[in-house]
């Protein structure tokens, strides 16, 4: 069965530099989620999309955006990179309301390395 | 304000044994709770998941416990084997599908 794809799987960046991430969902699951688990902690909800708009949003810093496109993928994208971004970026997607399964399938992450 | 938390980092059980993973949560809000398994490198993985108007839901080996005027909920393992050695991560979901993780909590399975 298709899972949530991410890319890239590990990125290394510079203090100040910008990173994208990307998120492929399940097919014909509508909603995204982004998380972030620095290391040691819990993942922490960043932003949600469902049907290409923001639905929800979390501790996501100023200097991070994210969009969903037509095709349902996603993108995080980080600028002005700090040394405490260095973080797993974990994407999930979940399928419509109504069709039974509350629950969210995770990728396999993008690990974020802040030089 | 943490709203889900398990207290215990880890826990050590024998092959065969019960695992049983315990957390807490603070918002009366949640309406679903669903514990995911995580292995090194990879995404948590979904492992089962309790609505708020039940209070217990099995699948096979798992067994999740669910007591709402307690706010606690627990997973059990039973029996435990040396491939179910992961992180546990306890979650309530909220409006709108969002996922509120506890800390996690390291189990091991000795053989």
């Amino acid at each position: 069965a298709a899972g949530v794809i991410q890319s890239p799987r590990h990125l290394i960046k510079e203090k100040r530099e910008t990173a994208t991430l990307k998120c492929y969902p399940i097919p014909r699951h509508d909603t995204v989620y982004w998380y972030q688990q620095g290391p040691g902690q819990d993942p922490q909800f960043l932003i949600s999309f469902y049907e290409k708009m923001q639905s929800d949003k979390g501790s996501i810093p100023d200097r991070f955006s994210a969009q969903q496109f037509s095709d349902y993928h996603s993108e995080l994208n980080m600028s002005s990179l700090e040394l405490g971004d260095s973080a797993l970026y974990f994407c999930a997607s979940s399928p419509p309301k109504g069709s039974g399964a509350n629950v969210l399938t995770f990728g396999a992450g993008s690990r974020l390395t802040v030089l | 304000d943490q709203q889900v938390k398990q207290n215990s980092p880890s826990l050590s059980v024998q092959e065969g044994r019960i695992s049983i993973l315990n957390c807490d949560y603070t918002n009366s809000m949640f309406d679903y709770f669903l514990w995911y398994k995580k292995y090194p490198a990879e995404g948590p993985t979904f492992l089962i998941s309790i609505s708020s108007i039940k209070d217990k839901n099995e699948d096979g080996r798992f067994t999740v416990f669910l007591n709402k005027s307690a706010k606690h909920l627990s997973l059990h393992i039973v029996p435990s084997q040396p491939g179910d050695s992961a992180v546990y991560f306890c979650a309530g979901m909220e409006y709108g599908n969002k996922l509120v993780f506890g800390a996690g909590t390291i189990l091991r399975v000795k053989s």
